[in-house]
């Protein structure tokens, strides 16, 4: 069984262009969180996605940031226009339905914003 | 809301010494605790886990972790440590009825040889 797979695990962008991040969770996983973790710091929450539905995106910054996770392929994290402080390691997680909360987490894709 | 308080952001001990990781966290509901441990470059691995029942919970690598409700603790131990334990530890919560982690700043634990 495979585990939860990021890709790119590095991307490099200029200050305002886009930075798209795909997730694939482990079979059976209907459900995805994104985490973004700043240098230095932990691991912060940023939303939450079912299939099809944004569950809880209470921890994404009001604009540029989006995320979707389609009925079909990888849920993605989009960053328009990015800035210097974007430069992070964006973490996928995902957890099977009617579980009490593991969540098992990807390699992770570091974006460096130059 | 709930928070996640890691007393220690270093902690270098020698190897085959023992060690300690402290983790306090404050939530006003039932809440499920958890440690994860981050190598160099990679994601995050579930070390171990309180959801209920005994208080003491284990890994298969030798560490444990005791949930204290009345001191809102979760520290955890491992009685002798290798230089492979050389790594980042994360205290996390959950809030039972909830979705999202919340985590500890996190703790480098260094072994020397």
């Amino acid at each position: 069984n495979a585990g939860v797979m990021q890709n790119p695990r590095h991307l490099v962008r200029r200050r305002g262009q886009e930075a798209r991040l795909r997730c694939s969770p482990m079979k059976g996983h209907s459900h995805v969180y994104w985490y973004r973790q700043l240098p230095e710091e932990g691991l912060k929450f940023m939303v939450y996605l079912q299939k099809e539905n944004i569950i809880d995106e209470s921890g994404m910054p009001k604009e540029r940031f989006s995320a979707e996770f389609p009925k079909e392929g990888p849920s993605i994290l989009r960053i328009q226009q990015v800035v210097r402080g974007d430069s992070a390691a964006y973490f996928c997680a995902s957890s099977p339905p009617g579980t009490p909360g593991e969540q098992y987490f990807g390699p992770g894709t570091r974006l460096t914003v130059t | 809301a709930q928070s996640v308080t890691q007393l220690d952001s270093q902690v270098p001990v020698f190897e085959e010494a023992p060690v300690e990781l402290r983790c306090n966290y404050s939530s006003s509901v039932s809440v499920y605790l958890f440690w994860y441990v981050q190598y160099p470059n990679q994601g995050l691995q579930l070390l171990l886990k309180y959801l209920s029942g005994s208080t003491l919970v284990e890994s298969i690598n030798g560490f444990e972790a005791e949930f204290n409700k009345s001191q809102t603790s979760f520290h955890l131990r491992k009685p002798s440590v290798h230089i492979s334990d050389t790594a980042e530890y994360f205290c996390a919560v959950k809030e039972a009825s909830g979705s999202r982690l919340t985590f500890g700043e996190g703790t480098q634990l260094t072994v020397n040889p």
